[in-house]
């Protein structure tokens, strides 16, 4: 089984701090994901990757940067940590061969901006 | 207009009852269609994809109709372990991305 990884399952972080979520995963995916999921918003695409050294905005980039320096780990950096960041994020990869593939996801981070 | 919308529920259901759930999608050249399961603070598992001819895994088929855009979850004699969200997710030729509907709750009461 594909296992997603990511580092932390809660954090806790005051408004104006950079924070890094990090996510590993262990199948040699190509394509790596960073989604949000808010209550009535559902889950939203920030950023993904389709190689290493490789970043394509998603829906709602603004705030969020991203860093893919090796095949397996790609990275999620709040710049400014804001209150409106807080969130469950999500990470997932999917094999590169087409569009046919379902994603798996990692157990989330729940993130509180303070 | 969302992308992909889905009513949000919740569904409440009997133990042994049917019930399905429908999703449409707006962008025509969607060609890759997934049926989630989401357990509370969980994160997302593919339950099934969703072909077009359509397809069954056990109690649950999944329908694809391109004519009007939209798929369909069926689950047969629901069982109190099928509570949870499930999300319809859609994958556009034109764009690559995986977008989600926001999830319809299902709640199978004894």
């Amino acid at each position: 089984d594909v296992k997603v990884t990511q580092s932390s399952r809660y954090l806790v972080k005051r408004t104006g701090e950079k924070v890094f979520l990090e996510c590993v995963q262990d199948m040699d995916h190509e394509n790596m994901f960073w989604y949000r999921q808010d209550p009535g918003l559902g889950l939203r695409l920030i950023y993904f990757s389709y190689d290493v050294k490789m970043k394509e905005k998603g829906d709602i980039p603004e705030g969020y940067s991203v860093s893919r320096e090796k095949k397996e780990r790609f990275s999620l950096i709040l710049e400014s940590a804001s209150t409106n960041q807080t969130s469950m994020y999500l990470c997932a990869s999917s094999p590169g061969q087409g569009t046919f593939y379902g994603y798996t996801f990692g157990s989330g981070t729940r993130l509180t901006v303070v | 207009r969302k992308e992909v919308e889905q009513d949000p529920g919740p569904f409440n259901v009997p133990e042994g009852a049917t019930v399905a759930f429908n999703c449409t999608y707006s962008n025509s050249a969607s060609q890759s269609f997934f049926w989630y399961r989401q357990d509370c603070r969980k994160e997302p598992k593919l339950l099934m994809s969703v072909y077009s001819s359509g397809n069954e895994d056990g109690r649950f088929t999944a329908q694809l109709n391109r004519a009007s855009q939209y798929i369909s979850l069926l689950i047969r004699d629901s069982k109190l372990s099928d509570s949870a969200t499930y999300l319809c997710a859609v994958i556009a030729s034109n764009t690559g991305k995986l977008i989600f509907g926001q999830g319809t709750t299902l709640q199978v009461k004894p």
